[in-house]
């Protein structure tokens, strides 16, 4: 058990529709980072937040948007979801802003199949 | 631009043997690389990290070297086990933590 926890686990939602995937970092952690990993993309960075600012902004689409709250926990809106947004969809989290060589600690991730 | 690159096909090897697996990459500069082992559906584990000026590290059964001209790390799992089987990660760190695509290992009994 990495410390950080995702939910939901699992979703199923039609196109069109919007989604709330939500984050609790290990306790302490300062950072939080959100991947997409799908078959044909392998793990991608979306965004990752510290202490509540953006810090890194990767090929996150327009449609998917994240904030992280004063209690440190995060979210990640997806929107006007698409057939090619099912994907497992991860949060990590780590203390320091992602300096090179800082370890960081995935939790399980979402399951998102949009139907 | 920038790639990871990580042996494309699957490794299967017989257990007590060595498995070895390649990470590539170009216009990176990495100062730090690290290796991560996925099991499927699950989220990445971490397991080892290599600074630019360490030519190799050591975890257990695990190695990891670090060539900077070459631009490539080699990791290495000795005396393998089928608990082994998984997928590594190569990841490098320039203002995100970047992941290669994986090399899948399965390690038959």
């Amino acid at each position: 058990d990495s410390g950080v926890t995702q939910t939901p686990k699992h979703l199923i939602t039609a196109t069109g529709q919007r989604v709330t995937l939500r984050c609790s970092p290990r306790s302490g952690d300062l950072s939080v980072y959100w991947y997409q990993q799908s078959l044909d993309q392998g793990l991608q960075f979306l965004i990752q937040y510290y202490n509540g600012e953006e810090r890194a902004k990767g090929n996150i689409l327009e449609r998917f948007s994240a904030q992280q709250f004063p209690d440190l926990h995060s979210e990640l809106n997806l929107s006007s979801l698409e057939l090619g947004d099912s994907a497992l969809y991860f949060c990590a989290s780590s203390v320091k802003q992602g300096e090179a060589g800082n370890t960081i600690y995935f939790g399980e991730g979402s399951w998102l199949t949009v139907v | 631009s920038q790639k990871i690159e990580q042996n494309s096909e699957a490794l299967n090897i017989q257990e007590g043997k060595t498995a070895t697996l390649t990470c590539n990459y170009t216009n990176y500069s990495p100062a730090y690389l690290q290796w991560y082992r996925q099991d499927p559906g699950r989220g990445p584990v971490f397991l080892l990290l290599i600074r630019e000026n360490e030519k190799e590290k050591r975890k257990e059964r695990l190695k990891v070297t670090f060539d900077t001209t070459l631009k490539q790390s080699l990791f290495h799992i000795t005396a393998s086990q089928p608990a082994d089987s998984a997928t590594y990660l190569c990841a490098l760190y320039d203002y995100k933590l970047s992941f290669g695509a994986g090399t899948t290992v399965t390690v038959r009994a």
